[in-house]
């Protein structure tokens, strides 16, 4: 099953703000409000920034913020930081099964 | 503090198998989905399979049925991924992660499978 679909590549300089799109159908982000974004950085294991299409674990800035609006989701990262620069994924439960996005790198100008 | 510790990755033959193993530690192992998600070589990631507590509910991708088997030991806070018939497409990084209600919020950092004649 093919995963949503997101943007290859998304820059803004520090203290801007930056919205990675993640584009699914009815059948994965539009069916259920089960929307995860991960982030990760090169050679490291991959952190959960948002759950539950908006809710933020323990310890995640409140500068990653998401949401949801049809089949898309989205994640916005206000207030860019170098830190911030990693590639990103969204994740959605499909019914039984679940599928990552394509993945979009941050860059930080 | 949770540790997931991957093991049992190399390098196989096409047509090979592998036991991966992920030992975990820091919580109750029991009490969690599990799952195993991969990342190709400078791919994205994809998730594979995974299995609830007591081992009554397994899913997969539709790419590794039949030739991926997900398990887990709760004896020793232990999960794993038989995976037989490789293919080259096979070749990842193959990491563990706690599955907690839909979202993944533990992750190991994984184990390199390498499927080349």
């Amino acid at each position: 099953q093919a995963g949503p679909t997101q943007p290859r590549s998304v820059s803004g300089s520090p203290g801007q703000s930056v919205t990675i799109s993640c584009t699914g159908t009815s059948s994965d982000v539009g069916g259920y409000n089960y929307v995860s974004w991960y982030q990760q950085h090169p050679g490291k294991a991959p952190k959960v920034m948002i759950y539950d299409v908006s809710k933020r674990p323990s310890g995640v800035p409140d500068r990653f913020s998401g949401s949801k609006s049809g089949n898309t989701a989205s994640l916005t990262i206000s207030g860019l930081q170098a830190e911030d620069e990693a590639d990103y994924y969204c994740y959605s439960y499909a019914g039984s099964c679940y599928v990552f996005g394509s993945g979009t790198k941050v860059t930080v100008l | 503090e949770v540790q997931l510790v991957e093991s049992g990755g190399g390098l196989v033959q096409p047509g090979g198998s592998l036991r991966l193993s992920c030992a975990a530690s820091g919580f109750t192992f029991g009490n969690f989905w599990m799952g195993w998600v991969r990342q190709a070589p400078g791919k994205g990631l994809e998730w594979v399979a995974n299995i609830n507590q007591d081992e009554s509910a397994k899913h997969y991708v539709d790419s590794v049925k039949g030739r991926f088997t997900i398990s887990r030991d709760n004896a020793k806070n232990s999960l794993y991924l038989q995976i037989n018939n490789l293919r080259d497409e096979d070749t990842a990084v193959y990491s563990c992660a706690t599955d907690s209600y839909h979202h993944l919020e533990h992750w190991g950092q994984g184990t390199l499978v390498t499927v080349s004649s």
